[in-house]
């Protein structure tokens, strides 16, 4: 069955970078994006970055300055990478896939908790 | 960028109640909108796409209408388990969801 699942560090120094694994299983990350999504605590929630399935990126552009993303489709796995860490970049980071034209985020991860010390 | 307004921000109500959630776009999205259910502790949950197709296995009292910047989300008959943040996405021009609508059992 689909499953998505997050990985990484849960507390991380500010000003320091962010590294995150998207593990896949049950699809083929050629065939479907991944988009990363966050929600800081108890507040709503804000689309990071998508890889399409031909490895073609788009970044919201409030953070496209901090962010890349890419994938490694033999491993299954999408990588985010975010530097500059701010306090405020505290939040539940979930992996989702993309199916089709209307964006339909149709499974996700369960999301990883990351802290931003100062 | 298209901002997405959610009202109410909080809603309360009985039980077998049929409730409107309400989703204002900046501009025109042409149904290009998406629901997704958060309950408390999970991950969202896709509800409704293109403004009014059912995802699958989602009940049939949840539905979905409107058109040019006016969106609703409608529980024909609230159930406990349906207590939850609902978020509205558009993805006509960018991406951004909504601030969420909680609603509550009264």
């Amino acid at each position: 069955q689909v499953q998505l699942k997050e990985s990484g560090p849960v507390l991380v120094q500010a000003s320091e970078t962010l590294s995150l694994t998207c593990t896949v299983s049950g699809f083929s990350l050629t065939n479907y994006g991944v988009i990363w999504v966050r929600q800081p605590p108890g507040k709503g929630l804000e689309w990071m970055g998508i890889i399409w399935r031909n490895g073609n990126t788009d970044y919201n552009s409030a953070l496209k300055s901090r962010l890349s993303i890419n994938r490694d489709t033999s491993k299954s796995q999408v990588f985010l990478k975010m530097n500059s860490l701010q306090t405020d970049d505290t939040a539940i980071y979930y992996c989702t896939r993309v199916y089709g034209y209307n964006y339909l985020f149709d499974y996700w991860g369960q999301g990883v908790m990351v802290t931003v010390s100062s | 960028d298209i901002q997405m307004t959610q009202s109410p921000s909080l809603l309360s109500a009985s039980v077998g109640d049929r409730v409107t959630l309400n989703c204002k776009a900046s501009q025109n999205i042409n149904k290009n909108l998406n629901w997704y259910q958060q309950k408390l502790g999970e991950a969202p949950k896709l509800l409704i796409y293109y403004t009014n197709n059912l995802q699958t296995g989602i009940p049939s009292r949840f539905s979905g209408s409107g058109s040019g910047t006016d969106y609703t989300l409608t529980i024909s008959s609230l159930q406990p388990e349906d207590v939850a943040t609902y978020f509205c996405f558009q993805y006509n021009s960018g991406l951004t969801f909504g601030s969420g609508t909680k609603l509550e059992i009264k």
